[in-house]
């Protein structure tokens, strides 16, 4: 099946550890982002990737680090984990600028205790 | 900073009846997107609207464009119970890759 996959679905850790989100698309395309969706379903975008090279980088706490080996994988790690980084993170994709739509990915839940 | 305003933020409606959700925003975009997300799913692409006064028709949903691409609106006539989710506009500036989304609207259809 073409998509965006991440993994994994649900990630429960505590304070202070460190974790990653894998995410891969085999849609073709070039451009892949990280979303962040508070409890609210507020989304709001974190990084974006294109082409291997970093174009987006928001406001995020530099415990915040994406990694995109090829264009088809964005990883994201975080370090030092704090309670207020529960949410659910979306991994996407898109032709270019994504003018004309994204694919998402189902989500990872984290929850941090 | 929101610039994507979505009204109403939640509607609760029965089967058979009509709904309309509203995108607006005092910016230009590129293009509006608008998505609908299931629980514990990511958001699905529904349409792309991307010339002033656009009218998109898919099935029972269709999508308007404002003429200053600067709102847009979703109308479900006869909605039914495989409608409920929540639904999201995204509007595309012209700067690279940065899809900005409204709020959402859930909505809830029932039987």
């Amino acid at each position: 099946d073409t998509a965006v996959s991440q993994t994994p679905k649900y990630l429960v850790t505590q304070m202070g550890n460190d974790k990653s989100i894998k995410c891969e698309q085999n849609l073709g395309h070039d451009t892949m982002y990280w979303y962040k969706q508070d409890s609210k379903k507020f989304l709001k975008i974190m990084f974006s990737y294109n082409n291997k090279e970093l174009i987006i980088n928001e406001t995020v706490p530099n415990r915040f680090s994406p990694k995109s080996p090829d264009k088809a994988h964005l990883n994201l790690h975080i370090n030092s984990l704090e309670l207020g980084d529960s949410a659910v993170y979306f991994c996407a994709s898109s032709h270019k600028r994504g003018t004309l739509g994204y694919t998402f990915g189902s989500g990872t839940r984290l929850t941090v205790v | 900073t929101q610039l994507l305003e979505q009204s109403p933020q939640f509607l609760s409606i029965q089967e058979g009846e009509n709904l309309t959700v509203y995108c607006n925003s005092s910016s230009v975009f590129s293009s509006l997107q608008w998505y609908r997300q299931e629980p514990g799913e990511g958001p699905v692409l529904l349409v792309t609207v991307v010339t002033g006064g656009e009218v998109k028709k898919l099935k029972r949903l269709t999508f308007q464009f404002g003429d200053a691409r600067k709102d847009s609106s979703l109308h479900i006539t006869a909605a039914q119970p495989g409608d409920t989710g929540l639904y999201l506009c995204a509007g595309a500036p012209d700067s690279w890759g940065k899809l900005q989304f409204g709020a959402g609207t859930q909505v809830v259809v029932t039987p």
